[in-house]
C-alpha cells in the first residue's frame, strides 16, 4: 500500500510562498501520479493538480494556473507543492495523495496534511 | 466549471441505512468515487468507479450512480461511520469534489 509523509505546518505572510513536501515509501514512485488536495478550516477537498512522477508532466485546474507548480525528485522519491502570492484565503490542510490506476486512477492513498496558515 | 452538490448533513439511527446523495449535470456519464474523512484525520477512499470497493472496504458500503445522482449507501451503519463523506467525479480531465455530507449516527 505504502506510505506518504509531509513536511511540517508553516505559517507564512500575504505575498509569499510556501513549498509543501510529500515523500513516498513503500511503493514504485515513478508508476503513480501523485496529486495535491486542499481543505481549508471546516471546508471541503480542493483539488489542486497532479504531476507525474516519470515524465514530470502536470495538470492544474484553472484556479490554480500560473500560481503553484508541482515537481517531483525521482531520487529521494519525494514530491513538492509550490504555492505563491499566498493570501489568507490559502490558509488550510495541504494533503497529497497517490492515483492509482487500478481503481480507476483513485486516490488510494493519502499523507497527513500539511497545516498552512497564511497572516495579513 | 463542473459543480457537485451533496447535502450538508445527514443522520442516522444506528444499524439503519444512511443514504448520501451527490448531483451534478449528466453526473451519470462520469466515474464517481467516494472517500470518507474522520474527525482529525486524512480522507480515505470507499467507492471507485461508480459502485467498487477497494479492498478492505466493507459490503455495507455500497454506491450507484445513475442519470444526474451519484448515491452512497451505508447499511447497518456504525457509530465509526461518523464522518464526512465526499464524491469526487472526472472532468475534463480534472477533479471535481462535492462539498461534502457530515453523517452523524444518533
Amino acid at each position: 500500500q505504502g506510505r506518504l509523509v509531509q513536511s511540517g505546518a508553516d505559517v507564512k505572510k500575504t505575498g509569499a510562498s510556501v513549498k509543501v513536501s510529500c515523500k513516498s515509501s513503500g511503493y514504485t514512485f515513478r508508476d503513480h501520479y501523485l496529486h495535491f488536495v486542499r481543505q481549508a478550516p471546516g471546508q471541503g477537498l480542493e483539488w489542486m493538480g497532479w504531476v507525474n512522477p516519470k515524465s514530470g508532466a502536470t495538470n492544474y485546474p484553472q484556479k490554480f494556473k500560473g500560481r503553484v507548480t508541482l515537481t517531483t525528485d525521482t531520487s529521494i522519491d519525494t514530491a513538492y507543492m509550490e504555492l505563491r502570492r499566498l493570501t489568507p484565503d490559502d490558509t488550510a490542510v495541504y494533503y497529497c495523495a497517490k492515483e492509482f490506476s487500478s481503481y480507476g486512477d483513485a486516490l488510494d492513498l493519502w499523507g497527513p496534511g500539511t497545516r498552512v496558515t497564511v497572516s495579513s | 466549471s463542473y459543480d457537485l452538490s451533496q447535502p450538508a448533513s445527514v443522520s442516522v439511527s444506528p444499524g439503519q441505512t444512511a443514504t448520501i446523495t451527490c448531483s451534478g449535470d449528466n453526473l451519470g456519464d462520469k466515474y464517481v468515487c467516494w472517500y470518507h474523512q474522520k474527525p482529525g484525520q486524512s480522507p480515505e477512499l470507499l467507492i471507485y468507479q461508480d459502485f467498487k470497493r477497494p479492498a478492505g472496504i466493507p459490503e455495507r458500503f455500497s454506491a450507484s450512480n445513475s442519470g444526474n445522482t451519484a448515491t452512497l449507501t451505508i447499511r447497518g451503519t456504525q457509530s465509526m461511520d461518523e464522518a464526512d463523506y465526499f464524491c469526487q467525479a472526472f472532468d475534463s480531465g480534472t477533479r471535481v469534489f462535492g462539498g461534502g455530507t457530515r453523517l452523524t449516527v444518533l
